[in-house]
């Protein structure tokens, strides 16, 4: 069954501005993990949060976790054009565990 | 240089028929997976094999049956296929067996009619 649910499921925005994306799961989890794909293209990794983590950077990508919450939000500064993408958030369970995907979020960034 | 290639990047062909996809990772990875994508983009896992060892089994058609020949190779081999089969499916490897920072090739999107 499906882990990880994204919020908005859409989201438009213009160049320059921030895009903020939420996701929510339902089990315990060893790490949650941000991937984004691009058109017609294989999923990317963007960053990796470990469960006894708050709070990480990586460039112009922010990723929160609130375990008591089952919740996680990735933070997009200064938005690009070539943020354009669906972006998907995946928890993983440890060793020889599976990594299960939410359904993602469309990000469109207006130029 | 590809990190994780698979081919053929479009299959299309007739119900009932058998069809393979190859995958390959110049990585150095212990792990490979596959994933299926549906027209609404939820991805679901299928298979994940560690060393040429199957660790992950989803609930699969016995259709679908993995193969890996090596730790850098993982095919997929799809027998009768049905309409329902229509996807893209994503060839994915990663580094140990815990599912972390997976690296995934340009998908196969299979159709069929």
């Amino acid at each position: 069954s499906q882990q990880g649910e994204e919020d908005p499921q859409a989201l438009s925005i213009q160049e320059g501005e921030n895009a903020t994306m939420n996701c929510s799961y339902k089990t315990s989890i060893n790490n949650l993990q941000w991937y984004r794909q691009n058109s017609g293209r294989g999923l990317v990794h963007l960053i990796l949060i470990r469960s006894n983590e708050r709070e990480k950077h990586s460039g112009r990508l922010r990723v929160t976790l609130d375990t008591s919450k089952k919740s996680s939000s990735l933070l997009i500064t200064a938005s690009r054009a070539a943020d354009t993408a669906s972006y998907f958030c995946a928890t993983g369970g440890g060793a020889n565990s599976k990594l299960t995907f939410g359904k993602g979020i469309t990000l469109s960034v207006r130029p | 240089d590809t990190a994780v290639s698979q081919t053929p990047k479009y299959l299309v062909t007739q119900m009932g028929n058998d069809k393979s996809i190859k995958c390959e990772q110049n990585l150095g990875h212990d792990t490979m997976y596959w994933y299926k994508q549906d027209s609404k983009k939820f991805l679901k896992i299928m298979f994940s094999y560690n060393n040429k060892e199957l660790i992950i089994n989803e609930t699969v058609p016995n259709r679908f049956s993995p193969k890996s020949p090596d730790k850098a190779h993982l095919n997929l081999h799809i027998n009768s296929l049905e309409l329902g089969d229509s996807a893209v499916y994503f060839c994915a490897s990663s580094l140990g067996t815990g599912a972390e920072k997976l690296f995934f090739g340009s998908g196969t999107q299979l159709s069929v009619l």
